[in-house]
Order: C-alpha cells, then structure tokens, then sequence
C-alpha cells in the first residue's frame, strides 16, 4: 500500500519561506510516477502547485512558478516543496501525492501551514 | 489555463436518491477528466478517471460519463458515506492540471 507522509513546520511567518517533505512509502520515488504537491486554503478548493520526477524534471502550476522549488531525494525516497515570499494567501493545507499521467492516484494525509508573525 | 466549472454548488438529497454532478470544462479536455471525494479533514479520493473508469475498489453506484468539455459524475444511489464535496480535475493541456470549484452533496 502506498503511503505519503508530509512534514514541516506548521507556522510561517510572512515573506519567509514554507518547506515541506513528503515520505513516501510503498513505492520506489524512482517509479514511473511523478510526486506532486497540492494545497487547500481553509474552506475552499484545490490547487495544484506542481511536480517532480525521480529524474529531478518539474512541472509547476504558472501562479506559483516564480516562488516555487519542488526537489526530490532518492536515497531517502522522499520529495521536498519550497515556498517562497509567503503571505497569508499561502496559508493552506499542503498535500503531497502520487501523480499519474493523468490523474492523482494516492494522497498524503495533509499539513496545515500558517503565514503568521 | 482550462477552467472547469462543477455545478450545482450545492446538491441536498437524501440517502437512496440519485446525485448528477456536472464539470465543464472552457475548452475540451478530450477524456482527460477525473472525479474526487472529499470528506472533511480528509485528503482526497480519487473515485474516476479517464472520465469513465472507477478507480480500485470504488463501488458501482458510482460512474462517470462524458467527453470534450461535458462531463457528469452520477451515484445511483446515495449511501450515507456519500455525503461530501466532489471535484473535477483535469489534465488536457498537459502539463497543466486544474480542479474545478467543487460540488457539495449534503443531507436534504
């Protein structure tokens, strides 16, 4: 069964950066998959911030692009998410997830992360 | 950017009935269209894709039809556990992917 974990701090204070990690589990980080974040701020819908493969190549969402690093490490079988110059609009719940070509197949559970000072 | 449009907003049924959920999309998607469950405090659950296609171990009640930029998410027969928000994802334009606004199914 695959399995994605998120981890990071749940506060960040504003024009700061939100890093986050994704443990995956169950399946190869170098399968033929591609490992995305997606975010939900409290109380309204999906977004998709972008995705890596094993072979380090991105792809991100145009409204996030100029802030957005998404890494990932394969010795540790687990991919990265970097948010930079953070407000309040970037508070949200983060989700890492398994990528189809099309669709996304397997979810994390989720991570609140909060712009505050 | 493809948008899609899910309507209505909100859907009050009660169990046993049947919901219609719709997904547009601004431009066609082909059948590069899939279908979420929601529950709160839950991540998602993908449910269809490729428009039509249950994903593993999601009953029968519910199916997915359509192409180009049209699409409905029906579930015959509305279970307790059905009560949540669905979403419309798309992945035409690839790399691109985009989610539709919701729809929220409540108890009438």
């Amino acid at each position: 069964q695959v399995q994605l974990q998120e981890s990071g701090p749940g506060l960040v204070k504003p024009s700061g950066t939100l890093s986050l990690t994704c443990a995956v589990s169950g399946d190869s980080i170098s399968s033929s998959n591609w490992w995305n974040w997606v975010r939900q701020p409290p109380g309204k819908g999906l977004e998709w911030i972008g995705e890596i493969y094993h072979s380090g190549s991105t792809n991100y969402n145009p409204s996030l692009k100029s802030r957005v690093t998404i890494s990932v490490d394969k010795s540790k079988n687990q991919f990265s998410l970097k948010l930079s110059s953070v407000t309040a609009a970037d508070t949200a719940v983060y989700y890492c997830a398994r990528g189809r070509n099309y669709d996304i197949d397997y979810w994390g559970q989720g991570t609140l992360v909060t712009v505050s000072s | 950017e493809i948008v899609l449009t899910q309507s209505p907003a909100t859907l009050s049924l009660s169990p046993g009935e049947r919901a219609t959920l719709s997904c547009r999309a601004s431009q066609s998607v082909s059948t590069y269209l899939a279908w979420y469950q929601q529950k709160p405090g839950r991540a998602p659950r993908l449910l269809i894709y490729d428009a039509s296609n249950r994903a593993t171990g999601i009953p029968a009640r519910f199916s997915g039809r359509g192409s180009g930029t049209d699409f409905t998410l029906t579930i015959s027969s509305l279970e307790p556990e059905d009560f949540a928000v669905y979403y419309c994802q798309q992945r035409s334009n690839w790399p691109e992917l985009t989610f539709g606004g919701g729809t929220k199914v409540e108890i009438k």
